[in-house]
C-alpha cells in the first residue's frame, strides 16, 4: 500500500524560506510523477507543483513560480519542497501526493498535510 | 483553459442518494476527472477516475455506494444510501501536461 508521510511545516515570518518533505513508502518511487498541492484555512485545493519520476521535468503553479522548488531524491524515496520569499498568501496545509503515471495523471493517495504558517 | 466548476454545497437525507456535478470547461468534454472526498480536518482521499464515457476506476476500499458517469462535459458522483461519513467536501481533479486544475469543491450536508 503507498504511503506518503509529509513534514517541515511550521511557523515562518514573511520573507523567510522553509523545506517541506514527503517520504514515501509501499511503490516504486522512482516511476511515478509526484505533487504538492495545498489548501488555506477554509479554502480548496490549490495545485502547487509536480516533478516527473526522473525528476527531469519540473511545473509549477504560476502564484508560486520563482519561489519554490520542487525536487526528488529517488535513492531516499523522499520529495522535497523548497519555498522562499514566503507571503502571508502561502499559509495552508500543503500536501504531497503520488500521481498514476511517471509524468502525469491524478492524484492517488495524498498524505495527511503538513501546516505552514506564515506570519509575523 | 482547463477549468471545472463544482456548486458550493449540496445536501440530502440520511440513506438517501445524492448526484454532485463537475463541469468541465469549454471544448473539453472529452477529458477525464478524478473525483476526491475529505472529511473534516483529513487529508483528500481518491475515490474514482471518471472517463468521458462514464466509466470510472475506484480506489481501494471505496464503497459501491459510490459511482460515477458522465455526460457531455458534466462528470458526476452519485452517493446512495447516504450515511452520516459521507458528510464531506468533495473536489474533482483533471490534468494536462505540467498542469493540474481542482473544481472548487462541494460541501456536502447529510440531513
Amino acid at each position: 500500500e503507498a504511503q506518503l508521510l509529509e513534514s517541515g511545516g511550521g511557523l515562518v515570518q514573511p520573507g523567510g524560506s522553509l523545506r517541506l518533505s514527503c517520504a514515501a513508502s509501499g511503490f516504486t518511487f522512482s516511476n511515478y510523477a509526484m505533487s504538492w498541492a495545498r489548501q488555506a484555512p477554509g479554502k480548496g485545493l490549490e495545485w502547487v507543483s509536480t516533478i516527473s519520476g526522473s525528476g527531469d521535468s519540473t511545473f509549477y503553479a504560476d502564484s508560486v513560480k520563482g519561489r519554490f522548488t520542487i525536487s526528488r531524491d529517488n535513492s531516499k524515496n523522499t520529495l522535497y519542497l523548497q519555498m522562499s520569499s514566503l507571503r502571508a498568501d502561502d499559509t495552508a496545509v500543503y500536501y504531497c501526493a503520488k500521481q498514476t503515471t511517471g509524468s502525469t495523471g491524478w492524484f492517488d493517495p495524498w498524505g495527511q498535510g503538513t501546516l505552514v504558517t506564515v506570519s509575523s | 483553459q482547463l477549468v471545472l466548476t463544482q456548486s458550493p454545497s449540496a445536501s440530502a437525507s440520511l440513506g438517501a442518494s445524492v448526484k454532485l456535478t463537475c463541469t468541465l470547461s469549454s471544448g473539453l468534454s472529452n477529458y477525464a476527472i478524478a473525483w476526491h472526498q475529505q472529511q473534516p480536518e483529513k487529508g483528500p482521499r481518491y475515490l474514482m477516475k471518471l472517463n468521458s464515457d462514464g466509466s470510472h476506476t475506484k480506489g481501494d476500499g471505496i464503497p459501491d455506494r459510490f459511482s460515477g458517469s458522465s455526460s457531455g462535459a458534466e462528470r458526476y458522483l452519485t452517493i446512495s444510501s447516504l450515511q452520516s461519513e459521507d458528510e464531506a467536501d468533495y473536489y474533482c481533479q483533471t490534468w494536462g501536461t505540467g498542469i493540474q486544475v481542482f473544481g472548487g469543491g462541494t460541501k456536502l450536508t447529510v440531513l
